[in-house]
């Protein structure tokens, strides 16, 4: 596709259930952003993959959130035991290189009941 | 380590007004500024960006923004606001290392009211 496509765009779990978020990046972009957004606030840096290889990961809040990347291209980010507070919107983003911005998703709402 | 602050968290105008969101910064290393506007359930949208070169920076609708070194600041301005206007403006940070990563601030609520 043209842009950052994320899946799914709404995700209502659980409190305690693991949760897998998908983001497939523009073709051709090396470079794959997380954040999280919680409301009434500025999106937070999560982890950043260059190739298959997470090279910043020092965002992640705690050992519940991974992300992985295994062919350089869709990422996945895996929430365990969910709790309320991971509610938000997940946002991903792409780049060609370091060197310029990154274009974002539309996000995905995940809301932990 | 970086930080940003949108001086003001909700702006309310009247349209055909000139409008300035103001943003402030702290980085010990040169950046790259950024300004995104985000539409309500909708991903961000890069409005304008200074990597280097002039210190004016213009972007899309019309909207503009100037880099102040000496006072760490990264205004967004537009000489006149329409009722489409009215979303959310955050303005970010980057280091040159990683434009990607970039640290945002908490946003401005810009209202355009007729």
């Amino acid at each position: 596709g043209a842009g950052v496509s994320q899946t799914p765009s709404n995700k209502v779990t659980e409190k305690g259930k693991y949760v897998e978020l998908r983001c497939d990046p523009i073709s051709g972009h090396t470079a794959l952003y997380w954040y999280r957004q919680s409301l009434g606030q500025g999106p937070e840096f999560l982890i950043y993959f260059q190739g298959t290889g997470a090279a910043d990961d020092s965002g992640l809040p705690n050992d519940r959130f991974f992300a992985v990347r295994p062919e350089g291209s869709v990422s996945t980010l895996k929430i365990q035991r969910t709790e309320r507070g991971d509610s938000a919107v997940y946002l991903c983003a792409s780049s060609p290189g370091t060197g310029t911005e990154a274009f974002f998703g539309q996000g995905t709402r995940l809301t932990v009941v | 380590a970086q930080s940003v602050t949108q001086l003001d968290s909700q702006v309310p105008v009247f349209e055909e007004a000139p409008v300035e969101l103001r943003c402030n910064y702290s980085s010990s290393v040169s950046v790259y500024l950024f300004w995104y506007v985000q539409y309500p359930n909708q991903g961000l949208q890069l409005l304008l960006k200074y990597l280097s070169g002039s210190t004016l920076v213009k972007g899309i609708n019309g909207f503009e923004a100037e880099f102040n070194k000496s006072q760490t600041s990264f205004h967004l301005r537009k000489p006149s606001v329409h009722i489409s206007d009215t979303a959310e403006y955050f303005c970010a940070v980057s280091e040159h290392t990683n434009a990607g990563k970039s640290t945002f601030g908490d946003g401005t609520t810009l209202t355009v009211k007729p």
